[in-house]
């Protein structure tokens, strides 16, 4: 009964590389969310996918960042050339579908550093 | 702009003691209040609070959501040091989605022995 996965749990990466983040979603959820917490601040909503489709994108900056969830495999979110203030903890939900209001389930997070 | 507010931000407490969480909010288009525990990982899911369930109950947890005075509260009663945790609430946010969550900072609970 595993529940959200998420990997790297940690990842460093030297300012201008690319990082990837990977999550795959508690069994028999179909939605997938990624949030981003960084110090000090709480939970900010980045962006939503279904299975080959984004909902919602408007909390993801518009450079630099993207999000996919292919038809196979986890979603992954990539950030390209990541700069110092890309450091965070990036969190993924995932929940049911269909009408109404269904509770997300998170998984462990990706701590991403920039050096 | 929705908009969670969390009190107090930190509080700390002895083991045996009753605490309060308070959560204020305001959304467009109110649909739930969540709770969320967060340890030093992943926040795990405590209660969904809706205008069909306004109380919830779990062992020595509970809460209430107000939606005359748009807030809830997290009680946990008699806690132990393993209750020791940042409490996350959310609403589903503004434009009727219900699934971009808007989180408040939180409460930093401490239980000492």
């Amino acid at each position: 009964n595993a529940g959200v996965m998420q990997n790297p749990r940690h990842l460093v990466r030297r300012r201008g590389q690319e990082a990837r983040l990977r999550c795959s979603p508690m069994k028999g959820h179909s939605h997938v969310y990624w949030y981003r917490q960084l110090p000090e601040e709480g939970l900010k909503f980045m962006v939503y996918l279904q299975k080959e489709n984004i909902i919602d994108e408007s909390g993801m900056p518009k450079e630099r960042f993207s999000a996919e969830f292919p038809k196979e495999g986890p979603s992954i979110l990539r950030i390209q050339q990541v700069v110092r203030g890309d450091s965070a903890a990036y969190f993924c939900a995932s929940s049911r579908g269909g009408q109404g209001t269904y509770e997300q389930y998170f998984g462990p997070g990706t701590r991403l550093t920039v050096t | 702009e929705d908009k969670v507010v969390q009190s107090p931000l930190s509080l700390v407490v002895h083991e045996g003691d009753t605490v309060t969480l308070n959560c204020s909010y305001e959304v467009t288009n109110f649909r739930s209040l969540l709770w969320y525990k967060q340890e030093k990982k992943a926040p795990t899911f405590l209660f969904m609070l809706t205008s069909s369930g306004i109380e919830k109950k779990s062992g020595r947890l509970s809460s209430i959501l107000d939606k005359k005075e748009l807030s809830s509260i997290l009680n946990i009663t008699a806690t132990q040091t393993g209750d020791s945790a940042i409490y996350l609430c959310a609403v589903p946010s503004e434009g009727g989605s219900n699934y971009k969550l808007t989180f408040g900072k939180g409460t930093l609970l401490t239980v000492n022995p």
